[in-house]
């Protein structure tokens, strides 16, 4: 059984589209994270949310807008993306933002911008 | 510069033998924490093993443990006994920091392809 659920596994979409990523976690934790995972390159994190507050941006282009009603539940809105955003997004969590807490990702979303 | 670095872009290893994955990293923190993660095809990142810079005692979890040197500010992961469905691609992470925001940022290195074979 997984704790951290991620949909769709699998995405193409056209430049012009809109889509979201969705992302839920079922261990209660509090920090829920967006990481990028470009071919090649060191995974970049993108947002973070504790208590559904984003505590870090990082220097992500508005294209990407990310959205967390709840605890359990973490978005990433995508609209107007570019081919080079093309990569597997995947999504963490860990019980608190505080050292030495370990976070556990999801399966990831393989999206393919055309 | 980099701040994890993974100098095997590949390994190979026969089944049942022990195989070490490498990994330095750089900080100017005292207090730091050590990752390894570990990605199949399927691309989910399964956490396999911690160690936080004040533990005294090398992290060991199954067949997995962490040879950590602190002075040389290395984190090696040590697989024993490996296994076919031991391959896939490792990650080594650091956690670092806190800042205003307290929260803990993992830097990742570039990984390393583990291929098992019978």
């Amino acid at each position: 059984e997984t704790g951290v659920t991620q949909t769709p596994r699998h995405l193409v979409m056209g430049m012009t589209n809109k889509k979201s990523l969705k992302c839920e976690q079922h261990l209660g934790h509090n920090a829920m994270y967006w990481y990028k995972q470009s071919a090649k390159k060191p995974l970049e994190l993108m947002f973070v949310y504790s208590l559904e507050e984003r505590v870090e941006n990082n220097s992500v282009p508005s294209r990407f807008s990310p959205e967390c009603p709840n605890s359990s539940h973490l978005f990433l809105h995508l609209h107007t993306l570019q081919p080079e955003d093309s990569a597997l997004y995947l999504c963490a969590s860990s019980q608190d933002l505080g050292g030495g807490e370990t976070q556990y990702f999801g399966p990831g979303t393989r999206l393919l911008v055309l | 510069a980099q701040k994890i670095t993974q100098t095997q872009p590949g390994m190979f290893v026969q089944e049942k033998e022990a195989v070490t994955l490498d990994c330095t990293y750089d900080t100017s923190d005292q207090s730091y924490g050590l990752f390894w993660y570990k990605q199949p095809s399927s691309g989910e990142m399964i956490f396999l093993i911690y160690q936080g810079s004040y533990d005294e005692q090398n992290a060991t979890e199954g067949r997995y443990s962490l040879n950590f040197q602190k002075a040389r500010k290395s984190a090696n992961l040590v697989i024993s006994a490996s296994q076919l469905g031991d391959s896939a691609m490792y990650f080594c992470a650091m956690r670092e920091g806190g800042g205003n925001t307290g929260f803990q940022k993992l830097v990742f290195g570039t990984g390393t392809r583990l291929l098992v074979s019978p």
